[in-house]
């Protein structure tokens, strides 16, 4: 069965910091993906993530694989208050594309 | 374009009562899914789907039905409702062609409250 673990759950920073998110998976598999919510919205797709090493990155936001590890990392960069949401990771099992596992979620909250 | 479009977005429903998520999509898509997102919890496979014709069970399937019988449309079903399935549901889609970097589309939501 294949699970996923995201931490910290919650985080608190002030503008302008650096910080990771780390999402553990238990078995193999062949994407993860990073969403992100706002409150009462939907989910925006971030990051696709393939390969063994694979880095996007997109604004202050920045994603890797390792899937040696099972893990994958979000890395926000100089923070600022539009970061301000959940951010989950998923993970597809292994030849069904759409069939995701997601983490519990990281609800980040950046401080003036 | 609209995307994935799913009605009602608000929903109450008394304990025993059936009614009908709706869910479709303008984007040719193969692969079209249902979630659930409780309180403190990420999402949860319901059902999904591949194609039209093909369904299968995700990870809480118990107490509701799907069909395929277009490319667009995924209803979800709800038969006999319980307080238990009381969340957030989102219907998801993605193409199934080669490009793997195809993402996972997700519609508004239906926030459903079974009293």
């Amino acid at each position: 069965e294949l699970k996923v673990e995201q931490n910290p759950l919650f985080l608190s920073m002030q503008e302008g910091k650096n910080y990771t998110i780390y999402c553990n998976y238990s078995t193999t598999s062949d994407r993860l993906y990073w969403y992100r919510q706002d409150p009462g919205k939907s989910l925006e797709s971030l990051f696709v993530l393939l390969s063994n090493g694979a880095v996007k990155q997109e604004g202050r936001l920045m994603a890797s694989l390792d899937t040696k590890a099972r893990l994958s990392t979000l890395h926000i960069t100089a923070a600022v208050h539009d970061l301000s949401a959940t951010y989950f990771c998923a993970v597809s099992h292994t030849g069904t594309a759409s069939k995701l596992t997601f983490g519990t979620g990281t609800r980040l909250q950046v401080t003036l | 374009n609209a995307g994935v479009t799913q009605t009602p977005k608000f929903q109450v429903l008394k304990t025993g009562q059936s009614m009908t998520l709706q869910c479709a999509q303008d984007m040719n898509h193969e692969y079209m899914s249902w979630y659930r997102q409780d309180p403190g919890m990420g999402l949860r496979l319901i059902h999904y789907s591949v194609g039209a014709g093909i369904t299968d069970q995700g990870e809480v399937p118990n107490g509701y039905n799907v069909s395929r019988s277009t490319t667009e449309d995924f209803p979800l079903r709800l038969l006999s409702a319980a307080p238990s399935q009381t969340s957030v549901y989102f219907c998801a889609s993605r193409s199934g062609s080669a490009q793997v970097n195809e993402k996972l589309f997700f519609g508004s939501g239906t926030q459903l409250s079974v009293l």
